[in-house]
């Protein structure tokens, strides 16, 4: 059975930096993308981003080029989320998702990581 | 960059009775549009994708069609754990992936 369970919420001023963890099980972790999409407050989808797992390689959505590292430790089945330079409008939850078989729709998601931004 | 468009922002619907949820895009995507279920608290789930195919485990009262710029997710009969808010995705051109605004779907 897939599961994606991530790390827990976090409380960050602005200016810092926050990771998000992402752990897989129940599927071969390296045959599929991992994309992070988040979610502002009473607000819609926003996709991030990916990594493939088995290179290593990502593409970011040109929004977060600049702020976002994303990186996976296979040994571990674990992928990461990292967002710098972190504003109030950065406050969300934010999600990782399996992509289904490298295409670009997201069929098992994780239970989703409050980050919130607050001086 | 692929907007997508969704209406309307609200449903009410009567259980038993059908709803029909529409999602255009900017330019043409082909097929290649996925829909979303959201529920209070829930991460998303994946109903449809390809416009029209459901994925595993969603009841057939779930159906997707349309192609190009317009698209339809139909309930045929609303239960009442089918409220939640859905979302159109279009991965034509992942560059960026692009959701709709989103549905809410409520009882009547």
């Amino acid at each position: 059975q897939v599961h994606l369970v991530q790390s827990g919420p976090e409380v960050k001023k602005p200016g810092a930096s926050v990771k998000v963890s992402c752990k897989a099980s129940g599927y071969s972790f390296t045959g599929h993308y991992l994309h992070w999409v988040r979610q502002a407050p009473g607000q819609g989808l926003e996709w991030m981003g990916y990594i493939n797992i088995d290179s290593g390689g990502t593409h970011s959505s040109q929004k977060f080029q600049a702020r976002v590292t994303m990186t996976r430790d296979t040994s571990i089945t674990t992928a990461y989320l990292e967002l710098t330079r972190l504003r109030s409008d950065d406050t969300a939850i934010y999600y990782c998702a399996r992509d289904r078989e490298i295409t670009m729709t997201l069929d098992y998601w994780g239970q989703g990581t409050l980050v919130t931004v607050s001086s | 960059e692929v907007v997508m468009t969704q209406s309307p922002a609200t449903l009410s619907v009567s259980p038993g009775e059908r709803a029909t949820l529409s999602c255009r895009a900017s330019q043409s995507i082909n097929s290649n549009l996925a829909w979303y279920q959201q529920k209070p608290g829930q991460a998303p789930r994946l109903l449809v994708y390809g416009a029209s195919t459901r994925a595993t485990g969603i009841p057939a009262r779930f159906s997707g069609s349309g192609s190009g710029t317009e698209f339809t997710l139909t309930i045929s009969s609303l239960q009442s754990e089918d409220c939640a808010v859905y979302y159109c995705q279009q991965y034509n051109d992942w560059r960026p992936l692009a959701f709709g605004g989103g549905t809410k779907v409520e009882i009547k």
